[in-house]
């Protein structure tokens, strides 16, 4: 087990909601990233916080939104839910470093209905 | 940005012969990181390479990075049920990693 934690494990939504997804890190990482896995695909980035400031982020719309905590937990928020926002939530902890394994949570299953 | 794309996506095996999958860029590569996700499960982090023509194995499994660091290869020698599982190969950069597209297990008893 990495250590990373997130919760719901699993949620139901309605087209047009809002839904916010917690996640906390390993004990000593300082980094959080987001992805979002469809089914039968590769996890794709939404973006990753550092010290509390978004530090990079894919190719994801703004009502895809997150912070960090200063006990480096995080949140991910999506606004006004599409379909296609059905998909596996993941955060990796890690630390900031040139090349970093990344420490995946067990992840929330978002159904978008 | 970079992509690498990873072949095949799909093997079946019957229980006991090996296995391979490879990821291969058209840019040359930094490094690669490897993940094994279990069905259901989440991606578990197996194994970092970033020198050119780096071996490095783990019980049944080796991990080679090519001498152009273009191409990288996960073998598996007689697998095991418990080899079932999508391994994804990934580029890490930008602070983020770049997932292939993974190869999916499937072990025939």
């Amino acid at each position: 087990e990495t250590g990373v934690t997130q919760s719901p494990t699993h949620l139901i939504k309605t087209r047009g909601q809002q839904v916010t997804l917690r996640c906390s890190s390993q004990s000593g990482h300082n980094t959080v990233s987001w992805y979002q896995q469809a089914l039968g695909q590769g996890p794709q980035f939404i973006f990753q916080y550092y010290r509390e400031e978004e530090n990079g982020r894919g190719n994801f719309p703004p009502r895809f939104s997150g912070l960090q905590f200063p006990n480096y937990s995080s949140e991910l928020n999506v606004n006004a839910l599409e379909l296609d926002d059905s998909a596996l939530y993941l955060c990796a902890s890690s630390l900031r470093l040139a090349y970093s394994e990344q420490y995946f949570g067990p992840g929330t299953r978002l159904t978008v209905t | 940005g970079q992509q690498v794309m990873q072949i095949p996506q799909y093997q079946h095996v019957q229980e006991g012969e090996d296995f391979t999958t490879y990821c291969n860029s058209s840019t040359t590569l930094s490094n690669i990181q490897w993940y094994k996700q279990r069905p259901g499960g989440h991606p578990v982090f197996l194994i970092q390479l970033v020198k050119s023509g780096e071996v490095k194995k783990q019980k049944r499994l080796t991990f080679q990075f090519g001498e152009a660091k273009k191409n990288s290869s996960l073998h598996i020698t007689a697998t095991q049920t418990t080899d079932v599982g999508t391994y994804f190969c990934a580029l890490f950069g930008n602070e983020k990693l770049t997932f292939g597209t993974g190869t999916r297990l499937t072990i025939i008893p």
